[in-house]
């Protein structure tokens, strides 16, 4: 069935550095790719997403790109900021909606 | 424009009893899915009511069930609670039921916990 695997948490960087998420994914259709972000006491808010191959979703800063020949949909930033530190989830919607386990982030000033 | 909100914000059941969650959905959305979010996990798929029909449902059993209202809110409900039923349940709307291509506006979650 399909799936979503992302990288395992706490990710911890300092502020200003670069940042990379890794998610990849399973999918027996062409699905749609997110990412939503929950940040502390609050509920889970999209970040960008992704309809089709080689489709690029940006919000805030963050970037990720569908890549259909690696099934992967890795979240990137240049810069982070303390206002940052959340639990991101990678998702993909087929005939449903899938989620991954989230990856805690904590980004320190 | 009034976002998701859900009640009660955390509930206390004793294992075997029956439980009732609740949701309003954002105002000008008819779709409302509801998900299980266990400790340490992401967010799993229970069911999405589409103008008052279910219209998609992932692995739970038929001890979860739901409604939708004219009004578009809805409720969830679990029989038979289990110690496994602990966790966080987040309700979601969007505009229609495109799902590939609705963004999900989550409520805040009620924490449920079963002794």
């Amino acid at each position: 069935g399909d799936s979503v695997t992302q990288m395992e948490g706490p990710v911890t960087l300092s502020e200003e550095a670069f940042l990379t998420i890794n998610c990849t994914y399973t999918a027996t259709g062409y699905p749609s790719l997110f990412w939503y972000v929950q940040y502390p006491g609050e509920g889970l808010q999209l970040l960008l997403k992704a309809t089709k191959a080689d489709d690029k979703g940006s919000n805030k800063g963050f970037e990720a790109t569908y890549r259909k020949e690696t099934t992967s949909f890795h979240l990137e930033k240049g810069s982070v900021q303390v206002s940052d530190s959340a639990v991101y989830f990678c998702a993909l919607w087929d005939d449903k909606i899938i989620f991954g386990k989230g990856t805690r982030l904590h980004i320190l000033p | 424009e009034t976002g998701v909100t859900q009640s009660p914000t955390h509930l206390i059941k004793t294992r075997g009893q029956q439980v009732t969650l609740r949701c309003s959905s954002q105002s000008g959305h008819n779709t409302v899915s509801w998900y299980q979010q266990a400790l340490g996990q992401g967010p799993q798929f229970i069911f999405q009511y589409y103008r008052e029909e279910e219209n998609g449902r992932g692995n739970f059993p038929p001890r979860f069930s739901g409604l939708q209202f004219p009004n578009y809110s809805s409720e969830l409900n679990v029989n038979a609670l289990e110690l496994d039923d602990s966790a966080l349940y987040l309700c979601a709307s969007s505009p229609d039921a495109d799902r590939k291509n609705s963004p999900l506006h989550f409520g805040n979650g009620t924490r449920l916990t079963v002794t």
